[in-house]
C-alpha cells in the first residue's frame, strides 16, 4: 500500500516564526488532505489539494504530484498553531486516506 | 464537528466484554470510516463504509465489525474486547472528492 512520510517528526517555534512541513508519498495519488490535531484531539481539515497551491490566511500548501510531495506552509506562528499536522493521501476520491505519523509543533510564546 | 457526532466519548470496560461505539451524520454523506489513533502509529483505518450495508475491511480490522443499516449511523463493534484496543476512536464522514470531516473521538480504555 501507499506509505507516507512527514518530517520533521517534531518542531518547536518560537512565535511569529514560520515554517515548512513536507509529506513524501510513494505512490500516484489523486486525493491529498492536510489536517491539524488541536491539543485537545479534534482533528481539524486543512487543505483538500491533490495538486498545486492553495491558501488560507496564514496557512498555505502545495502539492507536486508528479514528485510525490506536498508542503505545508504555517507563516508568523500563533501559539493557537500547536498540535500534531497530519498528511493523509489516497488512489482517488472513493478510497480511504493513508495517514503519515504526522510532525508535531509546539509554538513557544 | 457540526453534523457528525460520536457516542459515547468516552468508556471503561473489562476484558472480553462487547463493546459498541456509534457514529452519527446529519449530512447525507456517502462514504464513512473507522480509525484507530495510538501513539506512533497516527491514524490507522480499521473498517470503512461506501454506503447502506456496504463495508469493506481496513489495515486493523481484525477484532472489530462494523453494521451501517441506514445512511446516518455507522457501528464499530468490538465483539471481546482486549487491552491491546485501548484507543482513541475516530470516525471520518466524506463524499468522493472532498475533505473528510471527524467526529470528536470516543476513548476506549480495556482493563
Amino acid at each position: 500500500g501507499i506509505q507516507v512520510e512527514q518530517s520533521p517528526p517534531d518542531l518547536i517555534l518560537q512565535e511569529g516564526a514560520n515554517s515548512t512541513l513536507r509529506c513524501n508519498f510513494s505512490d500516484s495519488v489523486n486525493n491529498l488532505q492536510w489536517f491539524h490535531q488541536n491539543p485537545w484531539g479534534q482533528l481539524i481539515n486543512l487543505f483538500y489539494i491533490p495538486s498545486g497551491t492553495k491558501q488560507n490566511g496564514r496557512l498555505s500548501a502545495t502539492t507536486v504530484a508528479t514528485e510525490r510531495y506536498s508542503l505545508l506552509y504555517i507563516s508568523s506562528s500563533q501559539t493557537t498553531d500547536s498540535g500534531v499536522y497530519f498528511c493523509a493521501v489516497s488512489f482517488s476520491g472513493n478510497t480511504p486516506l493513508v495517514f503519515g505519523k504526522g510532525t508535531r509543533l509546539s509554538v513557544i510564546a | 464537528d457540526a453534523g457528525i457526532t460520536q457516542s459515547p466519548r468516552h468508556k471503561v470496560t473489562e476484558t472480553g466484554t462487547p463493546v459498541t461505539l456509534r457514529c452519527h451524520q446529519t449530512e447525507n454523506h456517502r462514504y464513512m470510516y473507522w480509525y484507530r489513533q495510538d501513539p506512533g502509529h497516527g491514524l490507522r483505518l480499521i473498517h470503512y463504509s461506501y454506503g447502506v450495508k456496504d463495508t469493506d475491511k481496513g489495515e486493523v480490522s481484525d477484532g472489530y465489525s462494523v453494521s451501517r443499516s441506514k445512511t446516518e449511523d455507522f457501528l464499530l463493534t468490538l465483539e471481546s474486547a482486549t487491552s491491546s484496543q485501548t484507543s482513541v476512536y475516530f470516525c471520518a464522514i466524506s463524499e468522493s472528492n472532498y475533505g473528510y470531516t471527524f467526529g470528536s473521538g470516543t476513548r476506549l480504555t480495556v482493563v
